[in-house]
C-alpha cells in the first residue's frame, strides 16, 4: 500500500526559477511531514520538515506548504540553483508507528538548468 | 560531529551466499532503522531498533533476513541465500530517541547479487 504518493516523478527548472513538488498521503495518524534530498551515491539528508499544527514553514529558499483537510503537503524552491538538482522525497511518520518510522513517496528527479 | 556510517560501501556477492551489512549511528542515538532503496524509488523501512532490542521488523521482506544490535550501537543487517531481487542499496538511520522524528542517514551500502 502506497501511502505517500509524490508527484512529478522528474521536473525541469530553469535557474531562477520556482521548483514545486507535491506529496499526498492516506494515514490521518501522520504527524510529522519531512522533505529529503538525495544526490547520487548518497544518503538521504534532511531538507526542512512540517507538522500539521502550522500551514506553511520557509527555511532559506526552501518552504514547505501543507493542506491538512486535502491530506496534501508540497515543497518549494524559490530561486532554483544549479546546485540544487537532486532527488527529492516527501515523507511522513506518525508517533506510535514504529518508532516513527518513515514513509516514502517515490521520489522527484529535479534538474535545474543554468 | 561524526554522521551515520555504513560499510562497505558497495558490497557484490553472488546468488545464495551470506552477507552482513554494519551500520555505526550517531553517538548517543538510542534509535536505528533500516532501510531498503530499490532504484528510482524511495526508501522502505525494514527494521527499527530502540537501544537493543528489535522493536519491530514488520519491513522484513522475509526470513532470510535478519538485524541485531547487541550493545545499543552498532547494528549489524544480516541476509542469508542471497537472491538477485535482494540487489539494492541499504540504508542505515539513526535518531535521538524514537520520541523524536528527525533522522540522520548514512550514505548506505550498495549490494549487487549476481
Amino acid at each position: 500500500q502506497q501511502q505517500v504518493k509524490q508527484s512529478p516523478q522528474s521536473l525541469i527548472v530553469q535557474k531562477g526559477g520556482i521548483s514545486i513538488i507535491n506529496c499526498a498521503y492516506e494515514n490521518t495518524a501522520f504527524d510529522y511531514f519531512p522533505w529529503y534530498q538525495q544526490f547520487p551515491g548518497k544518503g538521504p539528508a534532511l531538507l526542512i520538515a512540517i507538522r500539521p499544527d502550522v500551514s506553511e514553514k520557509k527555511e532559506g529558499r526552501f518552504t514547505i506548504s501543507f493542506n491538512k483537510s486535502a491530506k496534501q503537503f508540497s515543497l518549494h524552491i524559490m530561486d532554483s540553483q544549479p546546485g540544487d538538482s537532486a532527488t527529492y522525497f516527501c515523507a511522513a511518520s506518525g508517533q506510535g508507528n514504529a518508532g516513527n518510522m518513515l514513509t516514502f513517496g517515490g521520489g522527484t528527479r529535479l534538474m535545474v538548468k543554468p | 560531529g561524526a554522521g551515520v556510517s555504513q560499510t562497505p560501501s558497495n558490497k557484490v556477492t553472488e546468488k545464495g551466499k551470506y552477507v552482513e551489512l554494519r551500520c555505526d549511528p550517531i553517538s548517543g542515538h538510542t534509535a536505528l532503522y533500516w532501510y531498503r532503496q530499490s532504484l528510482g524509488q524511495g526508501p522502505e523501512f525494514l527494521i527499527y531498533f530502540q537501544g537493543t532490542g528489535a522493536a519491530d521488523d514488520s519491513g522484513l521482506p522475509n526470513d532470510r533476513f535478519f538485524a541485531v544490535r547487541p550493545e545499543g550501537s552498532v547494528s549489524t543487517l544480516k541476509i542469508q541465500r542471497t537472491e538477485r531481487g535482494d540487489s539494492a542499496v541499504y540504508l542505515c538511520a539513526s535518531s535521538l530517541t524514537s520520541g523524536l522524528n528527525e533522522q540522520f542517514f548514512g550514505p548506505g551500502t550498495r549490494l549487487t547479487v549476481l
